[in-house]
């Protein structure tokens, strides 16, 4: 599986835009995007995932590259409740492991 | 429904002790994982179980023995567990194990004495 690259951490503050950035360099054409976070003391849970367009749905927005090589989770508000590590996944098409990389630590300020 | 539940919440054993953690989902779903995930560190695929037979072994030591009696249950036995062996235990699940989304319980804490 393809790696990612993620910062370690980052800091917003509430009502806020949040813009989380990704790297994969080393993306085939086949694997397709996913994010997922980890709230404190939960397990992970599915953020939004793409293949190549922009997506949006009702918790995030992803947006890739053109060249497919990055990719930015966008928080349109940040609330404290989005504070959480989230992870960034690279999938192929068969896909049944999820192979978690470091993640950004999110933390959200008041 | 879209919740994955996982008992104990917490457990505290020797390392003489034999104990299982449980896990079960409602959703249909036919693929079911176990993760480990040490303290400050992202989760680490174990097992993967479709249609109820194990198709992924994460070369895990043998002290860890999952079982899945039914395509709604999915147990991990745990014998002779070394403290390192101390992390929270996930358990997922997912339509059919492909690329589809897998639903996570908030796991169970174990540690090791």
């Amino acid at each position: 599986d393809a790696k990612t690259t993620q910062p370690n951490s980052m800091e917003s503050n509430e009502e806020e835009p949040v813009h989380l950035p990704c790297n994969h360099s080393t993306i085939s054409g086949t694997d397709y995007i996913h994010w997922y976070r980890q709230l404190p003391s939960q397990g992970p849970e599915y953020v939004i995932h793409g293949l190549t367009s922009n997506v949006n749905n009702r918790m995030a927005s992803l947006a890739i590259a053109e060249d497919r090589k990055s990719s930015t989770l966008i928080l349109h508000r940040a609330t404290l409740r989005d504070a959480a590590v989230y992870y960034c996944i690279l999938r192929d098409w068969a896909g049944g492991k999820l192979i978690f990389g470091q993640g950004t630590e999110l933390s959200v300020k008041p | 429904d879209t919740e994955v539940t996982q008992t104990p919440k917490h457990l505290v054993m020797g390392m003489t002790n034999k104990k299982s953690l449980k896990c079960e989902q409602h959703m249909g779903h036919r693929a079911m994982y176990w993760y480990k995930q040490k303290a400050k560190k992202p989760p680490e695929l174990m097992f993967v179980y479709s249609y109820e037979k194990l198709s992924i072994n994460e070369s895990v030591p043998s002290r860890f023995s999952p079982e899945c009696p039914n395509s709604s249950l999915l147990n991990l036995h745990l014998h002779a567990l070394q403290p390192e062996d101390s992390a929270l235990y996930l358990c997922a699940s997912s339509h059919s194990g492909g690329r589809e989304t897998q639903y996570f319980g908030p796991g169970t804490r174990l540690l090791v004495l």
